[in-house]
């Protein structure tokens, strides 16, 4: 049963500390996505890739924040600096490539990395 | 822009209770509309999609229709059972060949036994 994994499950870190959360998409699914999850925001939408290429990263802070895909099956998302405030629950989720405008790009989601910045 | 509304939670039912979660949508051309659910401590699944008007999804005894004549996708159930204890997400893929999601706010679901 192939499933999209995270790692860290978890991650306790001090303010001003470089974090860097790992996503392992499934096999053969070409896009990648990066969500943050928070009570009071929901889910937002960080990045997207689609074959390695960012394809929309505006949901993102672009000074502390950076998503990469070295390979196909590695997808990064790093902060650095952290900030109390970047405390969530971050998710990456991959989907199969579509098959024209009628696909329906169904999304495949990771257990999340939940962030604490003190 | 696209976009997606989902009644405001939480929700709670008796088991066996009837389950209807509104979403309604807006978007150009054709989404192709979906739910999600969320148990504690995971990430989302998807439960059901459709992709064209009038189409019906289901999964787990959950059904929803495509309805573009009243942009909607409610999400129902007939009987609900305390497993079912989760967060539902209506989401909407837009027309363009992108794969990106919007999703709605979530509505929270608590069935008591």
């Amino acid at each position: 049963d192939a499933r999209v994994t995270q790692t860290p499950r978890h991650k306790v870190t001090e303010m001003g500390q470089e974090v860097t959360m790992r996503c392992q998409p499934i096999l053969g699914h070409n896009t990648v996505f990066w969500y943050r999850q928070t009570m009071m925001q929901g889910l937002e939408l960080l990045a997207y890739f689609r074959n390695r290429a960012p394809l929309d990263d505006s949901g993102m802070p672009k000074d502390r924040f950076s998503a990469e895909m070295p390979d196909a099956t590695l997808a990064t998302l790093k902060i650095q600096p952290s900030e109390p405030r970047d405390s969530a629950v971050y998710f990456c989720a991959s989907g199969p490539r579509g098959q024209g405008a009628r696909s329906s790009y169904e999304q495949y989601f990771g257990p999340g990395t939940r962030l604490t910045v003190t | 822009g696209n976009s997606v509304t989902q009644m405001e939670g939480p929700v709670t039912l008796s088991e066996e209770a009837f389950l209807t979660i509104n979403c309604t949508y807006t978007a150009t051309g054709y989404p192709s509309l979906f739910w999600y659910v969320q148990y504690p401590g995971e990430g989302l699944q998807l439960l059901l999609k459709a992709t064209k008007a009038d189409d019906k999804g289901s999964n787990k005894g959950f059904e929803a229709t495509y309805r573009k004549e009243t942009t909607s996708f409610h999400l129902e159930k007939g009987s609900v059972q305390v497993s079912d204890s989760a967060v539902y997400f209506c989401a909407l893929r837009g027309s363009s060949n992108t794969g990106k999601l919007i999703f709605g706010q979530g509505t929270t679901l608590q069935v008591k036994p």
